[in-house]
């Protein structure tokens, strides 16, 4: 069965940091570029950034550059996304992606960015 | 970065049709633009519909179908269903960067 877990969301104050990971099992992870995307409350998607099969090419929306950075392990099967800098409006559901045309996704992580 | 742009919401009645567009602020929709839908319902992570244009999902409902409508990229839904009431986003890949549409909230009634 195909799965993407993610982790490490939680409520966290602004100006901190958070790493999510994210767990993929049921298909070879290493074969396919893996992207971050989140929703804050009632609002609707947001790319965040993505990064290829190997780590060679990252990208990233304009708003987290500089704060964010994402990475992988393919011997672990998994993604990350490193948050420095946290801002409330970083606040979101955040789901990792994978596979060769967005076929899988997770079920989220909440982030919540307040004092 | 460009902003991608979709219908607020949308109403079809059950058995009907209704077109859902995605245009982009740079110009011309092309298939060089890979658009991508995706269906959100309440609650739930997003599910991908359709990619590169017009391509399917081994899950992906035959009545929904995707193009490109002039100068946008479109998704048709033929014969609504109850069960298609929800959220539908569109995606562009720009060199570089992606960038999802607003969404279209479709009600079906």
């Amino acid at each position: 069965e195909v799965q993407l877990v993610e982790s490490g969301g939680g409520l966290v104050q602004p100006g901190g940091s958070l790493r999510l990971s994210c767990a993929a099992s049921g298909f070879i992870f290493s074969d396919y570029w893996a992207t971050w995307v989140r929703q804050a409350p009632g609002k609707g998607l947001e790319w965040v950034a993505n990064i290829r099969q190997d780590g060679s090419e990252k990208y990233y929306v304009d708003s987290v550059k500089g704060r964010f950075t994402i990475s992988r392990d393919n011997a672990k099967n998994s993604l990350y996304l490193q948050m420095y800098s946290l801002r409330a409006e970083d606040t979101a559901v955040y789901y990792c992606e994978a596979g060769h045309a967005a076929d899988y996704w997770g079920q989220g992580t909440l982030v919540t960015v307040s004092s | 970065q460009a902003v991608v742009t979709q219908e607020p919401s949308l109403t079809v009645s059950p058995g009907g049709t209704v077109t859902l567009t995605c245009g982009s602020s740079t110009g011309a929709v092309t298939s060089g633009h890979y658009p991508y839908w995706f269906q959100q319902r309440p609650g739930q992570a997003p599910k991908t519909l359709i990619y590169d244009t017009s391509n399917k999902h081994s899950w992906t409902p035959a009545r929904f179908s995707g193009s490109l409508l002039g100068d946008k990229a479109a998704l048709t839904l033929s014969g609504a269903q109850p069960e298609d009431e929800a959220e539908y986003y569109c995606l562009l890949l720009y060199s570089g960067p992606w960038v999802f549409g607003g969404g279209t909230k479709l009600t079906v009634l």
